[in-house]
This record gives structure tokens, C-alpha cells and sequence, in this order.
């Protein structure tokens, strides 16, 4: 089953402005992870942050953690063309990383 | 120049044929996983393995094998019982866990089978 649930599921902005990307999830959490798809490609790592935490940064990517609201959010500031992916959350529960669930995704158009 | 590898990157098949895809990696990671995506969906994991030897089904293993005789390998087998194989495959690795902590996983470039 697919824990985490993106919402929206598509995005489109104009190139500059900023995107974002927000995930439910439905249990107890160690750590969330947000990755980004090209399309037909693999999966690229971006963010992890941990239950105890509430906010990190990575360059231009901002990411919040609500533990009380089972919740994360994904912010892309000053986007490029280049950001133009899907874009994933996943949870690994109480059980470690031997199994991360992933949510459907939202699908980020930048328009240049 | 370390990564995961898969091969091949398309693949096609008759109906009633088992294949096997390729996953590779030179990350020196304990752990390995295969995942399904189907169009517009999210990641589903098939099969799961922590060290060489030993692996777990994911949540959609039925109609799928694999094999952990090497570290560096994790070979996935779609065979016939698998109703609907067609779909694009990815292979992932990371560091073992062994408490409450999670690390990311390095994902290969996927394999899109496609059978008729």
C-alpha cells in the first residue's frame, strides 16, 4: 500500500517563481525522504529529514516536517526549467530503511 | 566511477516467457531493493534485501524471484504467474540499516519491460 499521498498531483509555474509540493502520510514516521524523477529515468535523492526535526534547507529546497499533522512540504525557490520532474515523498515507518513507501507524486511543469 | 547499473534499458517479451533484469552496483551497499512503477504512479516494492544470502518480499513479490549471491548483485525475475509484468523496473541500493535510522537509496536507471 502507498503510504504517502502528494498533493497536487500536477503543478505548472512560470520559471522564477517558486513550487510547492505537499505530502500526507498515514503512520508513525522515522524520517521522510523526498526524491525527483526525470521522465523515464531513475529516482535522484534530495532531502531526507528526520522525525525529530521540523525544517532543513539543501540549496534551493526547503522542506517542513508536521509529525502532528502527518505531513511534509516540499519548497522549490526560484525555479528552473531544469526542475521540470515528478517528485516523490517516502516514509520508512518504524521499520528502518529496508522498506521506504513512496506517494504517487506530483508532477512539476516549469514553463520557461 | 561508482553507481548502480541495469540492463537492459528495454525490454521485450512474449507472453508466458520468464526474464530476468540486471541490477548492479559498485556502492559497496548491504542492501537492495526492486521496485515497480506503473504510468503516473508511485514506486511499489517487490522484493527487498539486506545482505547477501537473504532477501523479503515487498508488498507486490507474486509472480517475481530473485536471488542475493553476491553483494554487488540482485538479479529480478518476472515470470509467467506474474499477470500483468508490463511496467517499468527499478533497482535501488543503500547502507544497511540497523536501528532507526533510514539513508537514502541510490536508484538505477530503470528497465521498461514490455510484454505481449
Amino acid at each position: 500500500s502507498q503510504q504517502g499521498e502528494e498533493d497536487p498531483q500536477a503543478l505548472s509555474i512560470q520559471e522564477g517563481e517558486n513550487a510547492t509540493m505537499n505530502c500526507s502520510y498515514k503512520t508513525s514516521i522515522n524520517n521522510l525522504q523526498w526524491y525527483r524523477q526525470n521522465s523515464g529515468r531513475g529516482l535522484v535523492h534530495l532531502i531526507l529529514i528526520r522525525s525529530n526535526e521540523r525544517e532543513k534547507h539543501s540549496g534551493r529546497l526547503r522542506v517542513t516536517l508536521d509529525t502532528s499533522k502527518k505531513s511534509s512540504s516540499l519548497l522549490i525557490t526560484a525555479s528552473r526549467a531544469a526542475d521540470t520532474a515528478s517528485y516523490f515523498c517516502a516514509t520508512d515507518g518504524n521499520f528502518g530503511n529496508e522498506k521506504l513507501t513512496f506517494g504517487t507524486g506530483t508532477r512539476l511543469t516549469i514553463i520557461p | 566511477d561508482g553507481g548502480i547499473t541495469q540492463s537492459p534499458k528495454y525490454l521485450f517479451r512474449k507472453e508466458g516467457q520468464n526474464v530476468t533484469l540486471s541490477c548492479e552496483q559498485n556502492l559497496n551497499h548491504d542492501a537492495m531493493y526492486w521496485y515497480r512503477q506503473d504510468p503516473g504512479q508511485g514506486l511499489r516494492l517487490i522484493y527487498y534485501s539486506q545482505i547477501v544470502n537473504d532477501f523479503q518480499k515487498g508488498d507486490i513479490a507474486e509472480g517475481y524471484s530473485v536471488s542475493r549471491e553476491k553483494k554487488e548483485s540482485f538479479p529480478l525475475t518476472v515470470t509467467s504467474a506474474q499477470k500483468n509484468p508490463t511496467a517499468f523496473y527499478l533497482c535501488a541500493s543503500s547502507i544497511r540499516s540497523t536501528g532507526r535510522t533510514s539513508y537514502e537509496q541510490y536508484f538505477g536507471p530503470g528497465t521498461r519491460l514490455t510484454v505481449t
